[in-house]
């Protein structure tokens, strides 16, 4: 079946504009995760979404950054007044239930800010 | 907070010889542990995990990882390696008290000379 997808694949953006990534899960899994990957790093969680729950934003590193989720499927992180150090890999992955732990992950949106 | 360190950001062996990627974890309580791999231009891919049972567990082309409560590590190994092994290897934990917010490694890039 369709696995996790992403896109854009990659964004272009210069210093200061706003940008969306999008996630779409695959389908039926009921949990979904941000990360970041900036080069030569380890994933840096951002954000998880559980169902209906309320989501851990523990992860997000300023109010610039936000996400959602709607209709318990597709989200779209949101990354605003874009700044050079938000360039990065952003990985999003999705688990069939929190309690299944194993996560699958999309190939990723690569994000430039010039 | 929990951190997870993998020894070695390069690794390098020749074909045939043992691979011995290493990870500690900081924890209270043991967590769920997890190896991730990621071969060049490919999304995140689970190679094996630990939730409960068995400590020696087994994953994907032949690796397996050995959870040591006492040495809170969770070391992967593969008798024989293979140059299709070459890829980046992150550890990950999850905790098991709670919530599901996921911590990677930085990672290990394994090499593999012919």
């Amino acid at each position: 079946g369709a696995g996790v997808s992403q896109s854009p694949s990659n964004k272009v953006t210069e210093k200061g504009k706003d940008v969306e990534l999008r996630c779409d899960p695959i389908s039926g899994h009921t949990a979904l995760y941000w990360y970041r990957q900036s080069l030569g790093q380890g994933l840096e969680f951002l954000i998880y979404f559980q169902g209906n729950s309320a989501p851990d934003k523990s992860g997000l590193p300023s109010d610039r950054f936000s996400a959602e989720r709607t209709g318990g499927s597709v989200s779209t992180l949101t990354i605003q007044r874009t700044q050079q150090e938000d360039s990065a890999v952003y990985l999003c992955a999705s688990s069939p239930r929190l309690a299944s732990y194993e996560q699958y992950f999309g190939p990723g949106t690569r994000l430039t800010v010039t | 907070a929990q951190s997870v360190t993998q020894l070695g950001s390069h690794v390098s062996v020749s074909e045939g010889a043992l691979v011995l990627l290493r990870c500690n974890y900081s924890s209270s309580v043991p967590p769920y542990l997890f190896w991730y791999v990621q071969y060049p231009n490919q999304g995140l891919q689970l190679l094996l995990k630990y939730t409960t049972g068995a400590t020696l567990v087994k994953g994907i082309n032949g690796f397996e990882a050995e959870f040591k409560k006492s040495e809170t590590s969770f070391h992967l190994t593969k008798p024989s390696a293979h140059m299709s092994d070459a890829a980046e290897y992150f550890c990950a934990v999850t905790p098991n008290t709670g919530g599901f917010k996921t911590i990677f490694g930085a990672g290990t890039r394994l090499f593999v000379k012919a």
